[in-house]
């Protein structure tokens, strides 16, 4: 059975960073890629990154170029996500998501639970 | 970056009946070499993930009731469900991923009349 599973929920102060974790269950971390994507209270859904399991290669939003550093340990089946900077703004639940494919086109079909990052001080 | 929008923001529907959700891009999901539209349609339930419905603008996932259809091409989109059960209640987003940075609908709430 499929499954994506989150580190749990992150309170940070302004100006720190968070690493939020993926964990892959039930299929081979390598054949498919990870997008991380946010959500904001109120907001639509925003794509943050991706990253190929096999290969490694990554593509970022220009929004959070930067800022953002999307790794992963092929031996753990595990993707990170890593977000400097922190402000209030960048509160959200933080979803990462199995592509069909090793690429970016393929559409998500498994959603981890979502990660809580509440940034106050 | 390629726009996403979604009317109506909001819509009620009786059980057993048709709801339709449009999906407007700021330019073409076609992509022109494999003659496919790069759209896909997600379902969120409250304090849940969202949920893969629909991809490719009309391919259902699997496991998915065939009461959800997916239809359009290039820049207009659209999701049906055909007769409208309870546990459809929630907020659907479309999603283009022809080109970076993909990006998501601001979401349509359906509920039940």
């Amino acid at each position: 059975q499929v499954q994506v599973v989150q580190s749990g929920a992150e309170v940070k102060e302004p100006g720190a960073s968070v690493k939020v974790s993926c964990k892959a269950l039930g299929y081979s971390f390598t054949n498919f890629a990870v997008h991380w994507v946010r959500q904001a209270p109120g907001e639509r859904l925003e794509w943050m990154g991706w990253i190929n399991g096999g290969n490694g290669n990554t593509a970022y939003s220009q929004k959070f170029q930067g800022r953002v550093s999307i790794t992963s340990d092929t031996a753990a089946s595990t993707a990170y996500m890593e977000l400097t900077s922190l402000t209030s703004e960048d509160t959200a639940v933080y979803y990462c998501a199995r592509d069909r494919t090793t690429t970016w086109w393929g559409a998500m079909d498994a959603w981890g639970q979502g990660t809580t990052v509440t940034v106050s001080s | 970056d390629i726009m996403v929008t979604q009317s109506p923001d909001s819509l009620a529907v009786s059980l057993g009946e048709r709801a339709t959700i449009n999906c407007k891009s700021s330019q073409s999901l076609l992509y022109s070499s494999d003659n496919l539209n790069y759209v896909d349609w997600y379902q969120q339930k409250p304090g849940q993930p969202p949920k893969l419905i629909i991809y490719r603008a009309s391919t259902r996932e699997s496991g998915v009731p065939d009461r959800f259809s997916g239809s359009g091409s290039g820049t207009d989109f659209t999701l049906t469900i055909s007769s409208l059960q309870a546990e459809d209640v929630a907020v659907y987003y479309c999603q283009q991923n022809f080109a970076t940075p993909i990006t998501f609908g601001q979401g349509t709430r359906l509920e039940i009349k």
